[in-house]
């Protein structure tokens, strides 16, 4: 079981340009999450996705960043018009379905590691 | 609304000590708590969790942590520390009245030396 894998591990990207991350969840996993954590600061949670469906996505920002998860394929992070504040580590995690129950266990990914020059 | 805070940017204990690291919560419905730890330029790693039932956890690697509903607190504990145990450590709630985010608190570093 290869566990999350997020690609690219580093990512260099200049002003104004699209930055796309990808996570491929764990095998058995169909729910979707991802994190951004910046120096200093913890881990902010993004968007919770299913298989193509957002479940929630209350810590997106509104505008230049989107997610999606569709039905073949990895989950896939946005990022359009990157700014230098977009500079962080990008977490992705999965679990499995659990009901709703809130109790599951998130896996998580080694992360994406985006600059912005 | 739910939030979870740790106090406590960095603690230092010496290899053999036992080890505290606080967390705190604060949530409007049921909690949902867990600790993650996490090593240089690896994802969270999962320690432990609280759902219901006894207020003491056990988790992976002789680390534990108590539930205290009237303090609001969740501290991961273990008896006596390793130097392989230096990382980065979060705490994390989910309240069972405000949907999936799990929240997580700024982490806190645990500097074990020999």
């Amino acid at each position: 079981n290869a566990g999350v894998m997020q690609n690219p591990r580093h990512l260099v990207r200049r002003r104004g340009q699209e930055a796309r991350l990808r996570c491929s969840p764990m095998k058995g996993h169909s729910h979707v999450y991802w994190y951004r954590q910046l120096p200093e600061e913890g881990l902010k949670f993004m968007v919770y996705l299913q298989k193509e469906n957002i479940i929630d996505e209350s810590g997106m920002p509104k505008e230049r960043f989107s997610a999606e998860f569709p039905k073949e394929g990895p989950s896939i992070l946005r990022i359009q018009q990157v700014v230098r504040g977009d500079s962080a580590a990008y977490f992705c995690a999965s679990s499995p379905w659990d009901g709703d129950s809130g109790a599951n266990v998130l896996t998580f990914g080694a992360g994406s590691r985006l600059t912005v020059l | 609304a739910q939030s979870v805070a740790q106090p406590e940017d960095q603690v230092n204990v010496a290899e053999g000590n036992p080890l505290t690291v606080k967390c705190t919560y604060s949530v409007s419905g049921n909690p949902y708590l867990f600790w993650y730890v996490q090593y240089p330029n690896r994802g969270l790693q999962f320690l432990l969790k609280y759902i219901t039932g006894d207020n003491l956890v056990k988790g992976s690697y002789g680390f534990e942590a108590e539930f205290n509903k009237s303090q609001t607190s969740f501290h991961l504990k273990k008896p006596s520390a390793l130097v392989s145990d230096s990382a980065l450590y979060f705490c994390a709630v989910r309240d069972t009245d405000s949907g999936y985010a799990l929240n997580f608190g700024k982490g806190t570093s645990l500097l074990v030396t020999p």
